[in-house]
């Protein structure tokens, strides 16, 4: 069965600051999905990473995919407290039931 | 304009009485899911509607039953509520063998028990 582990599952930092977050999976899959939520609200997607070396951009986040490492990023460069939420990536599960399974979550925390 | 509707967006109700969230959709999508999320924990999934046909999560309790009498249209019921079942309950839809396999997910029910 498909794991998804995320890490750091809380981070705090400062504004101005880089940082990633990484996101690993189990087994196989070829789809990557990456969603913002803030307190008491839905998943909001922010991207969705298709292939082997994709890499997408909005802002000051840019996720990548390395599906031979089994492993996603997403790097906050210069972050602002307009980005503090939780954010998870999910994964497609392909093999048996198609599903969606979602990492733990990180709480990103940007301190002013 | 909202594609994923969830009613009620907050559903207060007492131990061990039943409650309904409903969701609807616009994007003619044939793939329907309830996830159950915790507070500080991540989504997990319940069940899925394929169509017609139900995908029952192997660990979902038995409380939790669903409906889907339309394409657009798709019931989670609740038995007999407890205590532990305080959540907030996302709704999603997606195309199967769409490219990109996105779930599109409604703004949520959020469950109180008292």
């Amino acid at each position: 069965e498909l794991k998804v582990e995320q890490n750091p599952l809380f981070l705090s930092m400062q504004e101005g600051k880089n940082y990633t977050i990484y996101c690993n999976y189990s087994t196989t899959s070829d789809r990557l999905y990456w969603y913002r939520q803030d307190p008491g609200k839905s998943l909001e997607s922010l991207f969705v990473l298709l292939s082997n070396g994709a890499v997408k951009q909005e802002g000051r986040l840019m996720a990548s995919l390395d599906t031979k490492a089994r492993l996603s990023t997403l790097h906050i460069t210069a972050a602002v407290h307009d980005l503090s939420a939780t954010y998870f990536c999910a994964v497609i599960q392909i093999q048996g039931a198609q599903k969606l399974v979602f990492g733990q979550g990180t709480r990103l925390t940007i301190n002013p | 304009d909202a594609m994923v509707i969830q009613n009620p967006r907050y559903q207060v109700t007492q131990f061990g009485k039943p409650v309904t969230l409903s969701c609807s959709q616009t994007l003619n999508h044939n793939v329907m899911y309830w996830y159950q999320q915790k507070s500080s924990q991540a989504p997990k999934l319940l069940f899925h509607y394929y169509d017609k046909d139900f995908n029952n999560e192997a660990d979902t309790p038995d409380n939790f039953q669903s409906r889907r009498p339309n394409t657009s249209f798709c019931f989670l019921d609740i038995r007999s509520p407890g205590l532990g079942d305080a959540a907030m309950y996302l709704c999603a839809t997606s195309r199967a063998g769409e490219v990109t396999g996105e779930l599109f997910f409604g703004e949520g029910s959020r469950l109180t028990v008292l």
